[in-house]
């Protein structure tokens, strides 16, 4: 079974300033890795996704993640937040085989101040 | 444009009631899933669905139902065995392989 923490449940930042969202999983296979982001009272998008190769991802909205096989994380980056970047984000993983199953962590709400 | 539409957005409904969440997707996906939330505790796998006529459980079935007729739709019905059904759904789907999911805009449930 699969499991995902996410180690901050708020992380509040000021407009222009770099933010770091932890994310942390355990399995006992290997596993690709996601991370959502959700507007209030919205449906999840998809920020980006790591399959397999370089280890250094870009998604969409300027985020990037970084895969460490070693250390089990998948933490998400930016390094200049906007008021828009408002929002809660999920980090999920699945199996690389078998049935597509995403498990997701609790979420981290990051605020944006101005 | 392709998508999941899930109705209503709103849904009250009163204890000992059962009632049914509709989704639909266009996306010519094979498989769709709901997921429960509730603040602080991310998502939670309700059912989900590989191909047509077939299901599985997931983390927290107890107390809802689904069917998957067709490969467009997968309805989840909260049945009055929920013991806490407020809470916001979300329905997703999936092509085959690790593409992530694509998700509805989901429906809030209250009981009152």
């Amino acid at each position: 079974a699969q499991s995902v923490t996410q180690l901050d449940s708020q992380v509040p930042v000021f407009e222009e300033a770099p933010v770091e969202l932890r994310c942390n999983y355990s399995s006992s296979v290997s596993v690709y890795l996601f991370w959502y982001v959700q507007y209030p009272n919205q449906g999840l998008q998809l920020l980006l996704k790591y399959l397999s190769g370089s280890t250094l991802v870009k998604g969409i909205n300027g985020f990037e993640a970084e895969f460490n096989k070693s250390q089990t994380s998948f933490h998400l980056r930016k390094p200049s937040v906007h008021i828009s970047d408002t929002a809660e984000y999920f980090c999920a993983v699945t199996p690389s085989w078998g049935a597509q199953k995403l498990v997701f962590g609790q979420g981290t709400r990051l605020t944006i101040n101005p | 444009d392709g998508g999941i539409t899930q109705s209503p957005k709103y849904l009250f409904r009163k204890e000992g009631q059962n009632v049914t969440l509709s989704c639909e997707q266009n996306l010519n996906h094979d498989a769709m899933y709901w997921y429960r939330q509730d603040p602080g505790q991310g998502l939670r796998l309700i059912y989900y669905s590989q191909i047509v006529n077939d299901f599985q459980k997931g983390d927290i079935a107890e107390g809802y139902s689904v069917s998957r007729e067709k490969k467009e739709s997968f309805p989840l019905t909260v049945t009055s065995a929920q013991k806490n059904p407020t809470a916001f759904y979300l329905c997703a789907s999936s092509k085959r392989g690790r593409t992530g999911y694509t998700f509805g805009s989901g429906t809030r449930l209250t009981v009152v």
